[in-house]
C-alpha cells in the first residue's frame, strides 16, 4: 500500500492552456474523490467515482472541468482554457465500499496548480 | 445550510499544555463528523471520526473529541501539546447517505517552545 499518488506535484500554466492531473488511488479502493483547496480555505468537493461511474458532481465543476476514471483504477482531472481563478491545490482521495463512515478517506498530497 | 464552523482561525499553545480546537456543526440529521490534520506539503490525515456510536471519540496521536448534540459541538482536545502537533486542523461534516465531505475553514495550531 503506497497510498494515494498524485501527479504532477506542481503545475504552472499560462491562462487559456489545458492541464490534466492524474490520481492513482490505493489499489483495493473502489471509490475516488476530487477536491479543490484554495489558499486559506478548507477543501471543497468536486466529484466522486465508484469504480468507473461518476456518481456526483459539484456545481463547482464547470463545463471546463472533466474527470474520468476509465477502468475504475486511476483517474484524471482535466481543466480546459484555464483561468487565474483555477489556481488551487487539487486533492484526490480514495476509499473502500462502506464509505467514509467505515474506513475514512485516504488523501493524496495534491497537485498545486498556478495559472499565470 | 448544513455545515461546520471552526470558531478559531488560529490557536497558539505552549508545548506541554492542553489543546482545544473548537467546532460547531449545523445539521437537521445526525451527522458524521471528522477531524483531519494537514501538515505543510503533506496530504490530509484522518485524526478521528464520529459516526453515531460513542460520543467520546479517541483518535491518533493522543487527540480526542466529544460529540455534544445539545451544544451542536465537536471540539478537538489533547492533554499535552507536542511540537509535532503544529499544523492546520479541519473539522469535517458528512450528512447521512451522502459521500460528500464538507470542510470547515481550518484552524492553524502553533506550538510555542
Amino acid at each position: 500500500d503506497t497510498g494515494v499518488s498524485q501527479n504532477p506535484r506542481h503545475k504552472i500554466t499560462k491562462r487559456g492552456q489545458n492541464v490534466t492531473f492524474r490520481c492513482d488511488p490505493i489499489s483495493e479502493h473502489n471509490r475516488l474523490y476530487w477536491y479543490r483547496q484554495t489558499l486559506g480555505q478548507g477543501p471543497e468537493f468536486l466529484t466522486y467515482f465508484q469504480n468507473e461511474a461518476q456518481l456526483e458532481k459539484s456545481r463547482l465543476l464547470s463545463d471546463r472541468f472533466s474527470a474520468e476514471r476509465p477502468k475504475g483504477s486511476f483517474s484524471t482531472l482535466e481543466i480546459q482554457r484555464t483561468e487565474q481563478g483555477d489556481s488551487a491545490m487539487y486533492l484526490c482521495a480514495s476509499g473502500a465500499t462502506g464509505g467514509i463512515s467505515s474506513y475514512g478517506y485516504t488523501f493524496g498530497s495534491g497537485t498545486r496548480l498556478t495559472v499565470v | 445550510a448544513q455545515s461546520v464552523t471552526q470558531l478559531d482561525s488560529h490557536v497558539s499553545v505552549s508545548e506541554g499544555t492542553p489543546v482545544l480546537l473548537r467546532c460547531n456543526y449545523s445539521s437537521s440529521y445526525s451527522p458524521s463528523l471528522f477531524w483531519y490534520v494537514q501538515h505543510p506539503n503533506k496530504g490530509l490525515q484522518l485524526l478521528l471520526k464520529y459516526t453515531s456510536a460513542a460520543t467520546l471519540v479517541k483518535g491518533i496521536n493522543g487527540f480526542e473529541a466529544e460529540f455534544k448534540k445539545s451544544e451542536t459541538s465537536f471540539h478537538l482536545t489533547k492533554p499535552s501539546a507536542h511540537m509535532s502537533d503544529a499544523a492546520e486542523y479541519f473539522c469535517v461534516f458528512r450528512n447521512f447517505g451522502n459521500e460528500k465531505l464538507t470542510f470547515g475553514t481550518g484552524t492553524r495550531l502553533t506550538i510555542i517552545p
